[in-house]
């Protein structure tokens, strides 16, 4: 079965410093991966994605995300967190065949504080 | 605006009472997902349409729930006979290809989500 895993339920980091938001995914074949971001009371907003070619992967806001094949992981990067990035943080996987069903991790609380 | 929307925002229903939510999906999208997200969880799928076909409602957790897209655009989410597991919020997302374009692996564009509540 496909499955997505946050291990962290919630990442604290200060202001300036860099962040990362781990993610490991379980797929047979290969997995288009994706990382959205949720603002309270708002719908998900997209980041980033992983399809093919380059493992570093630059998406909006200044986030990065590094595919690992051999460590089947996805790991969202910041090099400077910002107090707006405060928000709460999923990693989702699709199959490589068929439609765009997602599978969604249960999310990362990400606090950035001052 | 250009993006998917969903009303109502909130919805408060009594326990057994059928509700309607819907979504209006970005103009033009061939994709249309609904997804429920139970407090402190991610999205789980609930149900796929292609245009109007419904091509997949795997994830429709049982018979009263039902969804519809009779002409491609707007899609309803019916909740019949509501319980209080059925409290979550329910996500819309569209994106721009289907299954015969699956060369192109494009994004989902969501919705705010309607907050539902059954007491």
């Amino acid at each position: 079965a496909q499955s997505v895993a946050q291990p962290e339920d919630q990442v604290n980091v200060a202001e300036g410093n860099p962040l990362t938001v781990k993610c490991t995914y379980s797929v047979s074949g290969n997995p288009y991966l994706f990382w959205y971001v949720q603002y309270p009371n708002r719908g998900l907003q997209f980041l980033l994605k992983y399809i093919t070619g380059d493992n570093l992967v630059k998406g909006s806001y200044g986030f990065e995300a590094e595919f690992n094949k051999s460590q089947t992981s996805f790991h969202l990067k910041k090099p400077s967190a910002l107090v707006s990035d405060s928000a709460l943080y999923f990693c989702a996987v699709r199959l490589s065949g068929g439609y765009n069903k997602l599978i969604f991790g249960a999310g990362t609380r990400l606090a950035v504080h001052p | 605006g250009a993006g998917v929307s969903q009303s109502p925002r909130y919805k408060v229903a009594k326990r057994g009472q059928d509700v309607a939510l819907r979504c209006d999906p970005i103009s033009g999208h061939v994709s249309l997902f609904w997804y429920q997200q139970a407090l402190g969880q991610g999205p789980e799928f609930l149900t796929y349409f292609q245009n109007e076909a419904q091509l997949d409602k795997s994830g429709l957790p049982s018979d009263r729930f039902f969804a519809e897209r009779p002409e491609g655009s707007v899609s309803t989410l019916k909740i019949q006979r509501t319980q209080q597991e059925d409290s979550a919020v329910y996500l819309c997302a569209s994106s721009s290809w289907g299954i015969k374009t699956s060369g192109r692996v494009n994004e989902q564009f969501f919705g705010p989500g309607t907050r539902l509540t059954v007491l």
